[in-house]
């Protein structure tokens, strides 16, 4: 069966400081990984996704993600985040016996000026 | 514009009434999902459709029902029967792929649902 957690549940960081959202997962197939991020009040938007490939992974608003096998981690990053970066952001999973994506708790990402 | 709808975006219930969640795309996804969200939780499964007349069961089915009779609609319905119904409900849809869902998801906006 397929899961993920994400370790943080709220991560504040300062504007324009480096940041670092961790997801772990666990699955016993090959999967495909997602990071979406969700506004107040509003429905989820698709940060960027892995599926094949590289493993360096690029996506909107100058986010990128890793996607590492051997420690079956999927953790997103941002060299400067800006105040408008502050959100919650939700790590997914979906692996070829299921036909829905799994997604972690979610982490807050607060940013302060 | 493609995208999802969802209606009401705000709803209150009294305790023992059936309330239905509209959920609408134009997208042309085969797929559709039901989502609750909780605070520290997540979202959990309730139910999926991978195609027209046919829908199976999430992680949280109990106490929900759904239908999908046509390609662009999946109408949730949370029964007296669910214990916790106070949640943020997410629809989205999917494309499919070889026969299972390509994996990325497209959401609506969301329902608030309130039990008072």
């Amino acid at each position: 069966a397929q899961s993920v957690t994400q370790l943080d549940s709220q991560v504040p960081v300062f504007e324009e400081a480096p940041v670092e959202l961790r997801c772990n997962y666990s699955s016993s197939v090959s999967v495909y990984l997602f990071w979406y991020v969700q506004y107040p009040n509003q429905g989820l938007q698709l940060l960027l996704k892995y599926l094949s490939g590289s493993t360096l992974v690029k996506g909107i608003n100058g986010f990128e993600a890793e996607f590492n096998k051997s420690q079956t981690s999927f953790h997103l990053r941002k060299p400067s985040v800006h105040i408008s970066d502050t959100a919650e952001y939700f790590c997914a999973v979906i692996d070829t016996g299921r036909r829905a994506l799994t997604f972690g708790s979610g982490t807050r990402l607060q940013v302060q000026p | 514009d493609g995208g999802i709808t969802q209606s009401p975006k705000y709803l209150f219930r009294k305790e023992g009434q059936n309330v239905t969640l509209s959920c609408e795309q134009n997208l042309n996804h085969d797929a559709m999902y039901w989502y609750r969200q909780d605070p520290g939780q997540g979202l959990r499964l309730i139910y999926y459709s991978q195609i027209v007349n046919d829908f199976q069961k999430g992680d949280i089915a109990e106490g929900y029902s759904v239908s999908r009779e046509k390609k662009e609609s999946f109408p949730l319905t949370v029964t007296s029967a669910q214990k916790n119904p106070t949640a943020f409900y997410l629809c989205a849809s999917s494309r499919r792929e070889g026969g299972r869902a390509a994996g990325e998801l497209f959401f609506g906006e969301g329902s608030r649902l309130t039990v008072l």
